[in-house]
Parts: structure tokens; sequence; C-alpha cells
């Protein structure tokens, strides 16, 4: 099972709206509403910012939304803000045989 | 809170086995019908997710990896468990626990250890 494509890198100015694609395979995120994102600051885990693929869990902002077009899942960051640049993470269930495949990652610069 | 957190050798020999341990603190690992994940990142590369032990104790396993992967559980350690075989210098990265939660998403995480493969 190949990796989820992402680009490697998305950059943009505060304020500014940002959008990071995650793209997969009918067998996959096209199969499944079940895509979540994560964000990695350098040295740190990943923490949960997206789950079934738009919604926010408890204390995530809500500058940050998710949505999914056929087999390509897209992460939305509107108000950039400095904070928000680390890398960032896909990751689809893709059923009972390959479980889970994770995406290549972003790295999101403010410029 | 729930939280996770890892520990274990962070040196290994080519060929031996990694052993890693999670402790779950802020909640009880048998209770929510929660599943428990391991997953790992090579230094300067993306995740990989590895394996997870359900709340029943069955496990499920990434296929690349099946043959060489273990996770258990000790409900009375409210811990669990990997252990990866015949390792390879390809096997070195930070490895996390995770809970597998809403929408078979990971949350939260442990802060990671690194484990490092060489003679």
């Amino acid at each position: 099972q190949s990796a989820l494509t992402q680009p490697a890198s998305v950059s943009g100015s505060p304020g500014q709206s940002i959008t990071i694609s995650c793209t997969g395979t009918s067998s996959d995120v096209g199969s499944y509403n079940l895509v979540s994102w994560y964000q990695q600051h350098p040295g740190k885990a990943p923490k949960l910012m997206i789950y079934e693929g738009s919604k926010r869990p408890s204390g995530v902002s809500n500058r940050f939304s998710g949505s999914k077009s056929g087999n390509t899942a897209s992460l939305t960051i509107s108000g950039l803000q400095a904070e928000d640049e680390a890398d960032y993470y896909c990751c689809s269930y893709a059923g009972s045989s390959t479980f889970y495949v994770f995406g290549t990652g972003t790295k999101v610069t403010v410029l | 809170q729930l939280q996770l957190q890892e520990s274990g050798s962070g040196l290994v020999k080519p060929s031996q086995t990694l052993s890693l341990t999670c402790a779950v603190s802020g909640g009880s690992i048998s209770s929510g019908g929660y599943s428990w994940s391991w997953i790992r990142q090579p230094p300067g590369k993306g995740l990989e997710w590895i394996g997870y032990i359900y709340h029943s104790g069955s496990t499920y396993y990434n296929p690349s990896l099946k043959s060489r992967v273990t996770i258990s559980v000790d409900r009375s350690k409210n811990q669990f468990s990997l252990k990866l075989s015949s390792v390879t210098a390809a096997d070195t990265a930070v490895y996390y626990c995770a809970r597998v939660t809403s929408g078979e998403s990971f949350d939260p995480w442990g802060q990671g250890t690194l484990v490092t493969v060489s003679s």
C-alpha cells in the first residue's frame, strides 16, 4: 500500500488561507470518510487536528477545516498564524487488510 | 487527562529484538472500548502505522511488518508493549504509542522515543 500523496511544501503569509491536499485511491480515501489530519512541530509528537474528514477535536481552532472530494482529502488553514508553521500529515483508514495509510507530509511555512 | 509515555531500549543491535512499553495514565486501558496503537517515524521521514491491539485483545498489524511484530497488553500495569524482531538499520525511528479513537484517528500520542539500530 503506497503512502497518500501530499505536496512537499505549502506557504502563505499571515492572515491568508492555505489548503493542503491528500490524494489516495478508491481503496482508502475514496472508500471511507475516515481521514484524519495531524500537526507536528519539530521534535514533537503529532497532534490530531481533524478526524472523520471534517470534525475538529475539542480545543482545536476553528481556523482548521477538512473536506473530501473523491479520492482527495483537503485541510484548509484560514487566518494563517506563525504558530501554524509545522509539518502536516493526513491519514486514511484503508480497510481490514491494510488498516491505515499516512500521507507523505507537507511542510507549512508562514512567510 | 489521558497521557501516554513510551519507554524501552534506545539502542538495539542488528538482528536483535526491539522492545518498547507504553504506560497509560489518567485513565484505564481497559475502559471505553478503545484500541491502542504503535506508529513510527524514521528520522526526517513520514509516519508509518505499525499495528494495534483491540480492546478485546485482538491484534492487527501492518502487512509489511506483520511477520516481525508483536503487540501485547498488560492490563494490571495499564500498559501495552511492542516487540519488533530481526531489526535492521531501516527500523531506526522515533516510535510513538497512541490511542485509536473516533473515526479511526489517533489521539492522544506519547512523546515518542528514538530507537537506533546499530552495532
